[in-house]
């Protein structure tokens, strides 16, 4: 099992541009999320899926759009970059209640810097 | 709003010593409870889930106690080592369909 994975590891955009982070899991679980990690700010939701199909807003989902690609895939997308979403962004899954333990789990992050 | 606090934000121990980390939650009505450890630079680690139902859960020299009535869990660490050095979080989820509310952390660093 590989868990939750995500690409890149790393990227540089300038502002304006646009780009997509990848997210996937082989853990067969319904729920799916995005957050950002922030020094100070602690970890913030961006966007969430309860299952496939479906997606909700974060705290913080403005200048982000998500797309749920099937069960495995849920993908962030920045539209145009601003230099205020330099950020560590985490994908993270886990089942949903009656589909075993409610256990988290979490990729490795994507270290996004905007100029 | 539920709210949860990790103090102190830092931590600095011998090795050897044994150490709890708190946290403290402001709504006690919460399904379930996990404790987290994140190495810099990567990602978040599971290391306890705690139902609502359950006082704790041990998994090797770690041991994570809930009260719910008082808003607070513990996170028991026995005879710390240097590779225990990382920043532990806490979080709460809500209800059956909420979303996990995240402590901000704290950096633990155990000295040789």
């Amino acid at each position: 099992n590989a868990g939750v994975t995500q690409t890149p590891k790393f990227q540089v955009l300038k502002t304006g541009q646009s780009m997509t982070l990848q997210c996937a899991q082989d853990m067969n679980h319904n729920s799916m999320y995005w957050y950002r990690q922030d020094p100070g700010m602690g970890l913030r939701l961006i966007y969430y899926s309860a299952s496939e199909g479906t997606t909700d807003k974060g705290e913080v989902p403005n200048g982000y759009n998500v797309s749920r690609l099937n069960k495995r895939e849920f993908s962030l997308r920045l539209e145009s970059a601003a230099p205020s979403q330099t950020s560590v962004y985490f994908c993270a899954s886990c089942k949903t209640p009656g589909q075993g333990p409610y256990e988290q789990y979490f990729g490795p992050g994507t270290r996004l810097t905007v100029t | 709003k539920q709210e949860v606090t990790q103090i102190p934000a830092a931590l600095s121990v011998p090795e050897g010593e044994n150490l709890v980390l708190n946290c403290s939650f402001t709504d006690s009505a919460i399904y379930n409870l996990q404790w987290f450890r994140q190495d810099p630079g990567k990602g978040l680690t599971s290391l306890l889930l705690i139902q609502s139902s359950q006082r704790e859960q041990t998994s090797g020299r770690l041991n994570a106690s809930l009260d719910k009535s008082s808003g607070r869990s513990t996170l028991y660490i026995a005879a710390s080592q240097p590779g225990d050095s990382a920043t532990y979080l806490c979080a709460v989820r809500g209800g059956a369909n909420s979303k996990l509310t995240f402590g901000k952390g704290i950096t633990l660093s155990v000295r040789p």
